[in-house]
């Protein structure tokens, strides 16, 4: 079955340290996303990619950096810059970054620094 | 600014009940607005989209309304059951303002926490 499929589910990791999570997915799609949930509050973007080697800046983008290498893998890495990186981070992607095109997101990864 | 208000914050009913959630949105220029289902834990699953032009749209027991001159959305479900527990999220997406001014814009709202109660 195609998926998105993100990795770990649940991590932690001390303050000051950096940490990658891991977003592969399947199903041929060109355009990729992270975003950010916190409770009580919609989604926000954080980057997007919309080919191999491309990405762009959202609207939370301080303290995160992406790779885009393959057209399947879209890491995403919290760095120590990130002033509250404590989240659910969900990954995403889609045929095309066209409006009619619905998201398929991962199932998430947990990360909480202490 | 774009904003996504949705409402109620959260519900409770009774298995087999129906119930309806709201989505007001202030996007511009308008293209589509989808609804989303996310159960706790995972990531969101695409439950239906409704452009300009469409008033209503089913997909088994949900039914979504639009009403592009108010610039309000309503989803329906009917005769819930207890899978129906979960956040549904109401995503607008808004036009770029002109040709290669880049690309849609996708505004979230906060969601519905919705619990179906044996």
């Amino acid at each position: 079955d195609g998926g998105i499929t993100q990795s770990p589910k649940y991590l932690f990791r001390k303050e000051g340290q950096n940490v990658t999570l891991s977003c592969e997915q399947n199903l041929n799609h060109d355009a990729m996303y992270w975003y950010r949930q916190d409770p009580g509050q919609g989604l926000r973007l954080i980057y997007y990619s919309q080919i191999v080697n491309d990405f762009q800046k959202g609207d939370i983008a301080e303290g995160y950096s992406v790779s885009r290498e393959k057209k399947e893998s879209f890491p995403l890495t919290v760095t120590s810059a990130q002033k509250n990186p404590t989240a659910f981070y969900l990954c995403a992607s889609a045929r095309e970054r066209d409006s009619n095109s619905p998201l398929h997101f991962g199932n998430g990864t947990r990360l909480t620094v202490t | 600014k774009n904003q996504v208000e949705q409402s109620p914050q959260s519900l409770i009913i009774l298995e087999g009940k129906n119930c309806t959630l709201q989505c007001n949105y202030t996007v511009s220029p308008f293209s589509n607005l989808r609804w989303y289902k996310q159960d706790t834990g995972r990531g969101p699953v695409s439950l239906t989209i409704m452009t300009f032009s469409e008033n209503t749209k089913s997909n088994g027991r949900y039914t979504a309304t639009l009403d592009a001159d108010t610039k309000q959305s309503s989803l329906h479900i009917t005769a819930s059951q207890l899978s129906d527990s979960a956040s549904y999220i109401c995503v607008v997406s808004g036009r770029p303002p002109y040709s290669g001014a880049g690309s849609y814009q996708l505004t979230f709202g906060k969601g519905t926490k919705l619990s179906v109660i044996p």
